[in-house]
Order: structure tokens, then C-alpha cells, then sequence
């Protein structure tokens, strides 16, 4: 089993809609979750770290469930400019992040 | 946020021959600093961790003589890929940390490696 799993997509939707992404993963140890975003060819961008109680930066809420070791990513409002790869990262050992294969999201006109 | 940099952002090289990467800390020390490898619609796999004035920790599967790492500053690291070959075409990235259990990595934009 992978230690961090995500549903590749793509996810295509409309401008103006709502898209919810699931992550899941093995080590119940984990203790830092993060969510990045990635543009072809480009580097990693820290999107929001995940907090046990949730949290929410403007259009983007995510949330975190120890017990069933599940992140959550919600993208309210999609806008063109949220097409990326959205990964999901775990810090399950010491300072070393591991990375989702990430979940495409294309939002279309 | 913190600015890391990452020189030169693309090479092409001929089977044999080796290519230092370098990435930079650009307002920040950086005790520790991580090597990436991302293949096409592959996540990005961890190669090596390199705090600064020690060896490299390098992730199993990853020959620690074929890639080179030395970390002799604090804003400072090199990636040489000795003896390349094709299947070592990738996108290499760093990433940066000023220390902690949980401090923010920031990365650098890339490197894309070609060996033809």
C-alpha cells in the first residue's frame, strides 16, 4: 500500500463549481499534513498546511480525520486559474515529506 | 515566502557525461536541504536529505555514488548526477528548511534533466 494515495483525476469541471478532494494515508504516526499545488512543469507551491480542527483560506477548506487517516481538500468557486495538480503531503518522519501522485484538476469556461 | 533558487533550470547532455545541479537559499539559512526526483505523472520521490557540514542520508534505492551530494554552506547545495544516462532524465527539484520538526520546506523551481 502506498503510504499517501490520491485519486489521479482528472477531475473536470466548471467555472463556478465545487470540487472536493480525498487523500489517504498509512502511517497513523504522520503528524504535519500539507496540501500543494503543482503547475505543469513547475515546482511544488505550499497551498495550506491541514489542521486537526480544519481550516480555510478564502475559497479553500481542508480537513483532517486522524481516524480514518484521511485529508480533504473542498475548492469552492472554481476559478481558470485553480487547473493544477493537487498534492497531498504527509511529514511521517522526522522532516521528511511524502508526496500524493496528486489529483488533477482542469476547470473549463 | 522564502526564496530558493536552483541553477541552470533545464540541461541536455550526452550518455556519460556528469551534471552538477545547484540550489541556493536566497534570504534564509538552510540547516537542511532535500533532493527530489519527479518522472512524468509520478509524484516527487525524496532522493537524499543534506544538512549542512555532514553527509548526505540518502533514501534506499538511491546510489549514493552516482548522486553526489555536498551541502558546505548554509545556502548552499550541489546534486551531481556522475556518468548520466537516459533513464536519469528527470525533473530534479530542492527543497529548504531553516530546521524543526515541522518547518515549512521551500522549493526550488527545478531543474529538467536530458541525457540523450
Amino acid at each position: 500500500r502506498k503510504e499517501v494515495e490520491q485519486d489521479p483525476g482528472p477531475f473536470n469541471v466548471p467555472e463556478g463549481a465545487t470540487v472536493a478532494f480525498n487523500c489517504t494515508y498509512s502511517n497513523s504516526a504522520s503528524q504535519s499534513f500539507f496540501w500543494y499545488r503543482q503547475d505543469c512543469r513547475k515546482e511544488p507551491k505550499l497551498l495550506m498546511s491541514v489542521y486537526s480542527s480544519g481550516n480555510e483560506d478564502g475559497r479553500f477548506t481542508a480537513q483532517l480525520n486522524r481516524a480514518s487517516q484521511y485529508i480533504s481538500l473542498l475548492i469552492r468557486d472554481s476559478k481558470l486559474s485553480d487547473s493544477a495538480t493537487y498534492l497531498c503531503v504527509v511529514n511521517s518522519s522526522g522532516d521528511k515529506l511524502t508526496f500524493g501522485t496528486g489529483t488533477r484538476l482542469a476547470v473549463r469556461p | 515566502g522564502a526564496v530558493v533558487s536552483q541553477h541552470p533550470s533545464w540541461v541536455i547532455c550526452k550518455s556519460g557525461t556528469s551534471v552538477k545541479i545547484e540550489c541556493r537559499s536566497l534570504d534564509f539559512q538552510a540547516t537542511t536541504m532535500f533532493w527530489y526526483r519527479q518522472f512524468p505523472k509520478q509524484s516527487l520521490m525524496l532522493m537524499a536529505t543534506s544538512n549542512e557540514g555532514s553527509k548526505a542520508t540518502y533514501e534506499q534505492g538511491v546510489e549514493k555514488d552516482k548522486f553526489l551530494i555536498n551541502h558546505a554552506s548554509l545556502t548552499l547545495s550541489t546534486l551531481t548526477v556522475t556518468s548520466a544516462h537516459p533513464e536519469d532524465s528527470s525533473f530534479y527539484i530542492c527543497s529548504a528548511s531553516s530546521g524543526g520538526y515541522t518547518d515549512t520546506q521551500y522549493f526550488g523551481p527545478g531543474t529538467r534533466l536530458t541525457v540523450l
